[in-house]
């Protein structure tokens, strides 16, 4: 099976603090992407990544920065987490043919910042 | 800006009715679409995908259909089942997801 793990399931940051969300694929996918998930807004998307130290930003990538060094693993970066942020995050990746069926998301970090 | 929005936020149907699912969207220049669901604690799963040029797709148990006139799509399930309970998405690409219909199936 493929698989996309995401590094933890729930996460609790203070105001200010530097956050890493990690993400790690391993079916040598060539795309990653990070996606924030809210009640009543569905998935928005962040950042994604077609290659190694190539990224390109979605629809809400303020306040969020990403790096991808190696090819399976794509880190979602919040400089300086505000309460704002606090939500869902998920990871997808999937092959260069972009199909729906070849999209493979992990199971998400819930990020609480107080 | 353009968006991909559901219809309803909950529906709930009775074990063996047939659930139908409705999206819209806005561009008109949108040319594929895929369906997902999202069980709880989980992330989305692929469901069924459908292209422009195409009006109907058929998986297993599920339809989507498309009119491009209207700018709507809806996923139809066939005699619901308790497992199919869960928030089931319709996105354009996986660029723009729909908000998400949960849905309930009573036994």
């Amino acid at each position: 099976d493929v698989k996309v793990t995401q590094s933890s399931r729930y996460l609790v940051k203070r105001t200010g603090e530097k956050v890493f969300l990690e993400c790690v694929q391993d079916m040598d996918h060539e795309n990653m992407f990070w996606y924030r998930q809210d009640p009543g807004l569905g998935l928005r998307l962040i950042y994604f990544s077609y290659d190694v130290k190539m990224k390109e930003k979605g629809d809400i990538p303020e306040g969020y920065s990403v790096s991808r060094e190696k090819k399976e693993r794509f880190s979602l970066i919040l400089e300086s987490a505000s309460t704002n942020q606090t939500s869902m995050y998920l990871c997808a990746s999937s092959p260069h043919t972009g199909t729906g069926d070849g999209y493979t998301f992990g199971s998400g970090t819930r990020l609480t910042v107080v | 800006g353009e968006s991909v929005g559901l219809h309803l936020p909950t529906l709930s149907v009775q074990e063996g009715d047939n659930s139908i699912i409705n999206c819209a969207y806005s561009n008109s220049a949108s040319d594929y679409f895929i369906w997902y669901k999202q069980e709880s604690g989980k992330g989305p799963q692929f469901i069924i995908d459908i292209r422009s040029n195409m009006d109907k797709r058929q998986g297993q148990r599920v339809t989507v259909l498309l009119n491009k006139t209207v700018k709507h799509l809806s996923l139809q399930i066939a005699a619901t089942q308790p497992g199919d309970s869960a928030v089931y998405f319709c996105a354009e690409r996986v660029q723009r997801f729909g908000a998400g219909t949960r849905l309930t199936v009573k036994p």
